[in-house]
């Protein structure tokens, strides 16, 4: 069975603080790792899509990093603020499989 | 504007009233999925679709059918709904489902009483 796996579950951290987050997969048959954003009362949003063994990706003050060998990716919020508090999903998807495996995704509070 | 769109956006009704929560999308794209999303268990696909006329079932399919008659639309049918199917419904579109990103629709919120 297929699992991804996220942590923390929950992080509170003050406005201006840096932080980041860990999503877990399967190392094996890797083809490609996402990354979202959830705000409250929202839909899901793209972040990232990530298929490279050292890959990082960048978008403001976010970043992400993967490794597909050892089957983790990094997601980096740099002088973290209020807007950035959201739930954040990662999914994988495997070269067998049809279809996503989500994390049930960390969510984070950034307090003014 | 390039857009997953659900109807009805809320939605209570009663058990075994048969429903239509409708999904469009306007980006030409293959993919299509039903998620639902329950506090503590994530996002959890109920059914997927690769291509017109391709339908798969996902992780949580009991009670609820679906079809690709059109490429731009998924219909989600819940033809006796029940209590437990009281949730949080994203309908989702992708290019391919591997290495381009998910455009969800807004959610539906239905509730079974």
């Amino acid at each position: 069975i297929l699992n991804v796996e996220q942590s923390p579950q929950s992080l509170h951290v003050q406005e201006g603080d840096s932080t980041n987050f860990t999503c877990s997969f399967p190392s094996s048959n890797f083809y490609a790792l996402h990354w979202y954003r959830w705000e409250t009362a929202k839909s899901p949003e793209a972040l990232f899509v990530m298929t490279l063994n050292g890959d990082e990706k960048k978008k403001g003050r976010i970043s992400a990093t993967l490794n597909t060998k050892e089957g983790y990716s990094y997601l980096y919020i740099k002088g973290s603020q209020p807007e950035d508090s959201a739930t954040y999903l990662c999914a994988f998807y495997a070269g067998n499989n049809r279809k996503l495996i989500w994390g049930l995704g960390t969510s984070l509070a950034v307090n003014p | 504007e390039a857009q997953v769109t659900q109807n009805p956006r809320y939605l209570i009704t009663v058990t075994g009233k048969k429903l239509t929560v409708t999904c469009s999308q306007n980006m030409n794209h293959e993919y299509m999925s039903w998620y639902r999303q329950d506090p503590g268990l994530g996002l959890r696909q109920i059914y997927y679709s690769m291509n017109v006329e391709v339908t798969d079932k996902g992780d949580v399919p009991e009670g609820y059918k679906v079809s690709r008659k059109e490429k731009r639309n998924f219909p989600l049918i819940l033809e006796s709904p029940s209590p437990n199917q009281t949730s949080l419904y994203f309908c989702a579109s992708s290019l391919w489902v591997a290495n381009n990103e998910q455009f969800f629709g807004p959610g539906t919120r239905l509730t079974v009483l």
